[in-house]
């Protein structure tokens, strides 16, 4: 069955560090997304990808960054790990523009210390 | 600016009677509403959408939820709740021109026995 899967699943790391989340998707989708969860706040959009090549910001950009080499996958880098930046990361994916759903991976719990 | 409220952090039902969790937006033009649903240690599952067309949507797990322009509202209902139905609930909206979902703070479900 076609997934999205998410690497690692637990982190924990050290103020300063580079640290990178894996996505990968298996769709074929062109759509993909990075948002945080945090208490209180939801889920924000960190990242987002149409296609190849493809990336732009979301509301709470700053210290992280992707890039879209190829369709399946999007990973996200902190350039330099902040307590702040302790959250539940998830990947997701839609098919294209529009209307419809995306499909969640299960997450990446990270803690900066 | 666009967004999506929730205005409670947790609703509490008793097994087998009805349930709504609330949703309001605000949002330029026609809305695009979503509701998701987080299991402990999940991802997000979609659970329906609206997009047009009649008002009340039925989606997975028995859920419904009905769209009111009026009230800006797209509250999730069920007839008959389930102990298995306890978990986060998320309302989120589609941004116009950006295709981006801005996501509620979420509201958890806890069903008693």
């Amino acid at each position: 069955d076609a997934e999205i899967t998410q690497s690692p699943r637990h982190k924990i790391t050290e103020t300063g560090r580079q640290v990178t989340l894996a996505c990968h998707q298996t769709w074929n989708h062109n759509n993909m997304f990075w948002y945080r969860q945090d208490l209180g706040h939801g889920l924000r959009l960190i990242h987002y990808s149409y296609g190849v090549q493809d990336t732009n910001k979301g509301e709470v950009s700053d210290g992280y960054s992707v890039s879209r080499s190829n369709t399946e996958d999007l990973p996200l880098t902190l350039e330099s790990a902040a307590s702040s930046q302790t959250s539940v990361y998830f990947c997701a994916s839609r098919p294209g523009q529009g209307t419809g759903e995306l499909f969640f991976g299960e997450g990446s719990r990270l803690t900066v210390l | 600016a666009q967004s999506v409220a929730q205005p409670e952090d947790q609703v509490n039902v008793a097994e087998g009677n009805p349930l709504t969790v609330k949703c309001t937006y605000s949002v330029s033009g026609n809305p695009y509403l979503f509701w998701y649903v987080q299991y402990p240690n999940r991802g997000l599952q979609f659970l329906l959408k609206y997009i047009t067309g009649d008002n009340l949507v039925k989606g997975s797990y028995g859920f419904e939820a009905e769209f009111n322009k009026s009230q800006t509202s797209f509250h999730l209902k069920k007839p008959s709740a389930l102990v298995s139905d306890s978990a986060l609930y998320f309302c989120a909206v589609r941004v116009v021109r950006t295709d981006k979902l801005i996501f509620g703070t979420g509201t958890r479900l806890q069903v008693f026995p």
